[in-house]
């Protein structure tokens, strides 16, 4: 079956980076795309940007350009978003999520397996 | 603030219908999908393109869409529908994902 199993929780300064991970399985890695989507306390999801784990082609938000960086390791599967600069507001859970639609195939952004999920706290 | 614009409330009693709305100036042409999340848990993508349903959903959960107005219906509401509900489209461009803000519904 299909899983997305992220790493745990992590705690950061201000100003200091941080990089979770999103490790997949139960399927051709290289056929969707993955997302990062994130979630401040109490507040709504908010995406951040995707990776073609095939070609390693990538697409960020605006707002967070310069600070994020998606990557990833074929040879496990594995997916990771680092973010640098860290400040109060970027305290959220953090998801990752496959796209459902195969990578090549015309068609909307949407997801249709996430992640459990990584808390980040920043804090001083 | 959000393009896609959701009520932040919605409150039924079981067995009734719950209907939550997402509005944006583009959604009458654009796709448009449904998440549930529950406290403490990853979104559920719940209906996708606007009115299907992905295997393993109720059919108590439907999905219309009226100019650039899209709704979620929840027929029959249960307990357990009580949840977060988010919508989700693209920018103009395709571009870009957005998700609207997010609806609570409260089963009372």
């Amino acid at each position: 079956q299909v899983q997305l199993v992220q790493s745990g929780a992590e705690v950061r300064k201000p100003g200091a980076s941080v990089k979770i991970s999103c490790k997949t399985s139960g399927y051709t890695a290289s056929g969707h795309y993955i997302h990062w989507v994130r979630q401040a306390p109490g507040q709504g999801l908010e995406w951040m940007g995707w990776i073609n784990p095939d070609s390693g082609g990538r697409n960020y938000v605006q707002k967070f350009q310069g600070r994020i960086t998606i990557t990833r390791d074929t040879s496990i599967n594995t997916l990771y978003l680092e973010l640098s600069r860290l400040n109060s507001d970027d305290t959220a859970v953090y998801f990752c999520a496959r796209d459902a639609i195969v990578t090549g195939t015309l068609g909307d952004y949407y997801f249709d397996y996430w992640g459990q999920g990584t808390l980040v706290t920043v804090s001083s | 603030s959000y393009d896609l614009t959701q009520p932040p409330s919605v409150s039924v009693s079981p067995r009734q219908t719950a209907r939550i709305t997402c509005s944006g100036t583009s959604l009458a042409k654009k796709n448009v999908y449904w998440y549930q999340q529950k406290p403490g848990q990853a979104p559920v993508l719940v209906i996708y393109k606007v009115t299907e349903r992905p295997s393993g959903i109720p059919e108590r959960f439907s999905g219309s869409r009226s100019g650039t107005n899209v709704t979620l219906t929840v027929s029959g509401v249960q307990a357990e529908d009580e949840a977060e509900y988010y919508c989700q489209s693209a920018d103009s461009s395709g571009t870009y994902v957005l998700f609207g803000g997010g609806t609570k519904l409260t089963v009372l």
